[in-house]
This record gives C-alpha cells, sequence and structure tokens, in this order.
C-alpha cells in the first residue's frame, strides 16, 4: 500500500496475556518508530529502526516489552504480560533516513487491556 | 530533557477567521520541528518541516515559523475552514528521533 499500515486496528485483551503488534512501513523508508498515545499523556517515543538494528530503545517502558525488525521492513512490538496501564493507542511511522525527512504514520493500534 | 509545550490546548474560532497556533521547546539543539495534524481515531499527518537551518515553511493556506534561539514555532493557518477542525501537534527532532507536545484542539465553527 502507500501508506504505513498498522494491525490490528484494535485489540482487547485480558490483562496478563502477551500482545503483538505490526506494523508494515512505506516500501523504501529505512527508519522505522513505534510511538504511544494515552489519554492525559501525549506521544511518548518508544524504539526507533534504523533498517533491522535499534540505535534507540530508551523509550521502552520496561523489560515486558519488545520489538524486531526484520527484512528491513515489517516491525513487531511484543508486549508481554499486559497490565492495565499498558492500555493506549501504538503508532508506529516511517521515513527515508532519520532526523531530517518526514515522519509518516499510520493509523495505530489501539490497545484494551481488561 | 527536552520538553514541548503547546498553547492554547484547545480553541475554536468561526469560519474564516486566520489562526495561530503556538509550539515552545526548552532545548534549542535540535535538527527539525514537525507540524502534525491528527483527526480523532486517526494517525498523525505531516503538514510541515522546518529544518534548525531555515526560518519558515509554508503549504498553501499554512505557514510554519522557527525561531530556534528563543526556542518557538508558530503554524499559521488563514482563512480557517471547518474540514481544519482537527488536533494539531508540534514535535522536534534532537537527540531522539520526536519529542511532541500535547497538542492544540482546533474546532472551526462553520
Amino acid at each position: 500500500g502507500a501508506g504505513v499500515s498498522q494491525s490490528p486496528s484494535n485489540k482487547v485483551t485480558e490483562k496478563g496475556k502477551d500482545v503483538e503488534l505490526r506494523c508494515d512501513p512505506i516500501s523504501g523508508h529505512t527508519a522505522l518508530y513505534w510511538y504511544r498515545q494515552s489519554l492525559g499523556q501525549g506521544l511518548e517515543f518508544l524504539i526507533y529502526f534504523q533498517g533491522n538494528s535499534a540505535p534507540d530503545k530508551s523509550g521502552l517502558p520496561s523489560d515486558r516489552f519488545s520489538a524486531e525488525r526484520t527484512g528491513g521492513s515489517v516491525s513487531t512490538l511484543t508486549i508481554q504480560r499486559t497490565q492495565q496501564e499498558d492500555s493506549a493507542v501504538y503508532l508506529c511511522a516511517s521515513s527515508l533516513a532519520t532526523r531530517n525527512q518526514p515522519q509518516h504514520f499510520g493509523d495505530g493500534t489501539r490497545l484494551s487491556i481488561l | 530533557k527536552q520538553e514541548v509545550t503547546q498553547i492554547p490546548a484547545a480553541l475554536s474560532v468561526p469560519e474564516g477567521e486566520n489562526l495561530v497556533l503556538n509550539c515552545s521547546f526548552t532545548d534549542s539543539a535540535i535538527y527539525n520541528l514537525q507540524w502534525f495534524r491528527q483527526d480523532p481515531g486517526k494517525g498523525l499527518t505531516s503538514l510541515l518541516l522546518i529544518q534548525s537551518s531555515q526560518r519558515e515553511q509554508t503549504s498553501g493556506r499554512l505557514n510554519a515559523s522557527l525561531d530556534k534561539s528563543s526556542g518557538r514555532s508558530t503554524l499559521y493557518i488563514a482563512a480557517s475552514q471547518p474540514g481544519d477542525s482537527a488536533t494539531y501537534l508540534c514535535a522536534v527532532s534532537g537527540n531522539t528521533p520526536l519529542v511532541f507536545g500535547k497538542g492544540t484542539r482546533l474546532s472551526v465553527i462553520a
């Protein structure tokens, strides 16, 4: 597709379960970013990939969160043993390069932990 | 630590008015500043990106300015339309990829 694609669009799960969120970036974009948007917290950076490597994981809130990227394309964000405070919209973005190129965002995955 | 503040948090204007949204940031060591639009339930749409060496960027009815030394940016929207209603987010790129403000929620009333 022409834009960044994220799946699922909505995910409801029980506390303690693991979830996996997927991001398909724009073809040819080498940089990929994950953000989290919570009510009252705004948008916070989680992790960024350049190719398949993650030079900056500083935003991951705990060791329950991990992400990988394969083939320089698709990325998955995994949250283990989910907690209610993990409920948020998880947004993925991609860009041609880091720093000085505009980031293009997907519509996000709305995660609700019961 | 970089902090980005947007004022006002919400704004309601009649159709046709010109308006200004404000963004300030605490660390002037940035690579660029980007303005986004977010519609309810959607992701972010990039509106304008200003490199740190630039003073302003224009796209249609939108004009964004950057004063890096004072840590300020403004987004000017001319002749506002109901379709401009959305949340507008400012973000700066420095040592972390993007740091966002909490946004200004704009309502343009027909």
